[in-house]
């Protein structure tokens, strides 16, 4: 039963690149939530979304960043013109319906800009 | 804005001491999880809180909610090296919201 699926793994990117995320939920989960961590520190939310709807975009940055979950296929979190700020490990989890808090993270994909 | 507050940041132990981390908020949760997150993986469940007052216990763990469900503590008995990792609070303030997490504790256990 395969878990929360993230790729890829690792992406390395020059500034001023697009860097596209992709994340797979748990079999029978419809809700996925992106998290971006930094060095030493816990999560910070981005985005909760629901499959073609986005429940809760309050933590994602305003220009650059987008997320998507379509009816069919993975979700995409996708960033514009990466700056090196943006170097981090970027989180997807999924759960079977609305938050109860107990979610389901894969590995993360960590995106180093250079 | 809703805030956990996760104390201490950095704890270096040796192998048999006890330990405690807290978990603080200014608001009330309608639910409380800790995970455990090992270096390159995701983080992993642990235990949910949800009633105040609740303490859970999985084997030298034990988890407590305040009675506000404001806060709550984890506790380890006897810390081994394997409990080296980081540990992170998280709640939900609003059913079906968002989760939102503390900013950890690295818990480093020596031989």
């Amino acid at each position: 039963n395969a878990g929360v699926m993230q790729n890829p793994r690792h992406l390395v990117r020059r500034r001023g690149q697009e860097a596209r995320l992709r994340c797979s939920p748990m079999k029978g989960h419809s809700h996925v939530y992106w998290y971006r961590q930094l060095p030493e520190e816990g999560l910070k939310f981005m985005v909760y979304l629901q499959k073609e709807n986005i429940i809760d975009e309050s933590g994602m940055p305003k220009e650059r960043f987008s997320a998507e979950f379509p009816k069919e296929g993975p979700s995409i979190l996708r960033i514009q013109q990466v700056v090196r700020g943006d170097s981090a490990a970027y989180f997807c989890a999924s759960s079977p319906g609305l938050t109860t808090g107990e979610l389901f993270f894969g590995e993360g994909s960590r995106l180093t800009v250079l | 804005t809703q805030l956990l507050e996760q104390s201490p940041q950095f704890l270096s132990i040796q192998e048999g001491e006890n330990l405690t981390v807290y978990c603080n908020s200014s608001s009330v949760f309608s639910s409380l999880q800790w995970y455990r997150q090992e270096p390159g993986e995701g983080p992993v469940l642990l235990v949910t809180v949800v009633t105040g007052g609740e303490v859970k216990k999985l084997k030298r763990l034990t988890f407590q909610f305040g009675d506000a469900r404001k806060d709550s503590s984890l506790h380890i008995t006897a810390a081994q090296p394997g409990d080296t990792g980081l540990y992170l609070c998280a709640g939900v303030y609003n059913q079906g919201g968002k989760l939102i997490f503390g900013q950890g504790t690295e818990l480093s256990v020596k031989p």
